[in-house]
């Protein structure tokens, strides 16, 4: 079985500062974990996703993220944060072991990520 | 939100009635699927297709309907056996289901409000 943990609600942050969202994971096999940022009353737009090889990817817009596999974290992150940034981030598992043929992703529930300028 | 088009962007439904959300996309992806978003509860898997005239009920499948007739379309009927269809609606597609590195797009939503 796969599941995924985002254990923030919410993370607030200022203009200009680092910027962390938080991803824990757990599967069976080895994972495939994505990043997805959801603007209000609009759909996912993806980010980034980590299959294998360097622990450290980079993606759209300034974010990076670090799997960490001993941790099994996968936690977002952006040097510098912009009030643009401000929206909801959502974190997204797969197993490699898949499941009857199949490869559904598990969501987390979500980050609310507020920048203050 | 990359070549997925759902419509309407906004839609009410009286109780009793079923309604039928549209979801087209031109990517020539063979899998596509249809999430439920409630706040605080990110995204429920209600159903998903790997090709045509193929479909598999996810976790929150009753109450719904889809059907799979074209390759490009993947409509969703909510149905009067729905208990709270006040929601927020996301369809998706990937290359294929199976296929664990592939990447979801997603289309914009629809917001269906129970009058």
């Amino acid at each position: 079985a796969q599941s995924v943990a985002q254990p923030e609600d919410q993370v607030n942050v200022a203009e200009g500062n680092p910027l962390t969202v938080k991803c824990t994971y757990s599967v069976s096999g080895n994972p495939y974990l994505f990043w997805y940022v959801q603007y209000p009353n609009r759909g996912l737009q993806f980010l980034l996703k980590y299959i294998t090889g360097d622990n450290l990817v980079k993606g759209s817009y300034g974010f990076e993220a670090e799997f960490n596999k001993s941790q099994t974290s996968f936690h977002l992150k952006k040097p510098s944060a912009l009030v643009s940034d401000s929206a909801l981030y959502f974190c997204a598992v797969r197993d490699s072991r898949g499941s009857g043929g199949s490869y559904i992703p598990t969501f987390g529930r979500g980050t609310s990520l507020i920048v203050h300028p | 939100d990359g070549g997925i088009t759902q419509s309407p962007k906004y839609l009410f439904r009286k109780e009793g009635q079923n309604v039928t959300l549209s979801c087209e996309q031109n990517l020539n992806h063979d899998a596509m699927y249809w999430y439920r978003q409630d706040p605080g509860q990110g995204l429920r898997l209600i159903y998903y297709s790997q090709i045509v005239n193929d479909f598999q009920k996810g976790d929150i499948a009753e109450g719904y309907s889809v059907s799979r007739e074209k390759k490009e379309s993947f409509p969703l009927t909510v149905t009067s056996a729905q208990k709270n269809p006040t929601a927020f609606y996301l369809c998706a597609s990937s290359i294929m289901v199976a296929q664990g590195t592939d990447t979801q797009y997603f289309g914009p939503g629809t917001r269906l409000t129970v009058l």
